[in-house]
């Protein structure tokens, strides 16, 4: 069963409106979530984090939003510009001494012009 | 520092055929992890190493599957025999390991294997 879960495949938005990447879990135990953003022939690349005890972290247009009682977090990008098209995967650190991580299957974002 | 190293970038082979990828993490860096991304499965991990050590293997699909850190700066995942469902991206990412931003993985530009 998967425990980080992006519902949607794909999302399409219009260059300059805000982008809303939905992301859910279901190990309250998870202590610490990132976003990384995929080009189409590279590898991931990190994007921003937050830590399970804060409920929002900022880095310029992007902003992640946590909500533990509801085991949700969201990537907000505002505004989004075509070059934010890409596949975006959320990913979950199980805590403690793991060092692994576990990513949802990830979002294709296409931001047209 | 260069990243995480991944050679080679694309893998042509005939099914039957022994493969092998291969990674140079971040100098440093403690983890070292191998995903697979399929369309169907996403970004799937086969098996992570701490400080060379295999921690979790339990992602590798198959006997068919091995990998090896034999030390800080070198792994390798080998397939024998290759199949055509074999067929997808590998990645081999890097992190320091520890609490919180630690764990950031860092990936490599993956390994393209085509299985014939």
């Amino acid at each position: 069963d998967q425990q980080v879960k992006q519902n949607s495949p794909s999302l399409s938005v219009q260059e300059g409106r805000i982008s809303i990447l939905n992301c859910d879990y279901t190990n309250s135990m998870f202590d610490y979530f990132l976003w990384y953003k995929k080009y189409p022939a590279e590898g991931p690349t990190f994007l921003i984090s937050i830590s399970s005890i804060k409920d929002k972290n900022e880095d310029g247009r992007f902003t992640v939003f946590l909500n533990k009682s509801a085991k949700h977090l969201s990537l907000h990008i505002v505004p989004s510009q075509p070059g934010d098209s890409a596949v975006y995967f959320c990913a979950a650190s199980p805590g403690g001494s793991q060092g692994n991580l576990i990513f949802g299957k990830g979002t294709k974002l296409s931001v047209k012009p | 520092d260069a990243g995480v190293i991944q050679s080679p970038r694309h893998e042509v082979t005939e099914m039957g055929q022994e493969v092998t990828l291969r990674c140079k993490p971040i100098s440093g860096h403690d983890y070292l992890f191998w995903y697979r991304q399929t369309m169907m499965r996403g970004l799937e991990l086969l098996i992570y190493f701490n400080n060379n050590v295999p921690i979790d293997d339990s992602g590798m699909p198959e006997d068919r599957f091995s990998a090896k850190m034999p030390n800080a700066s070198f792994s390798t995942l080998k397939i024998q025999p290759s199949e055509p469902r074999d067929s997808a991206v590998y990645f081999c990412a890097s992190s320091l390991g520890g609490d919180l931003a630690k764990n950031i993985q860092y990936f490599g530009a993956g390994t393209r294997l085509s299985v014939l």
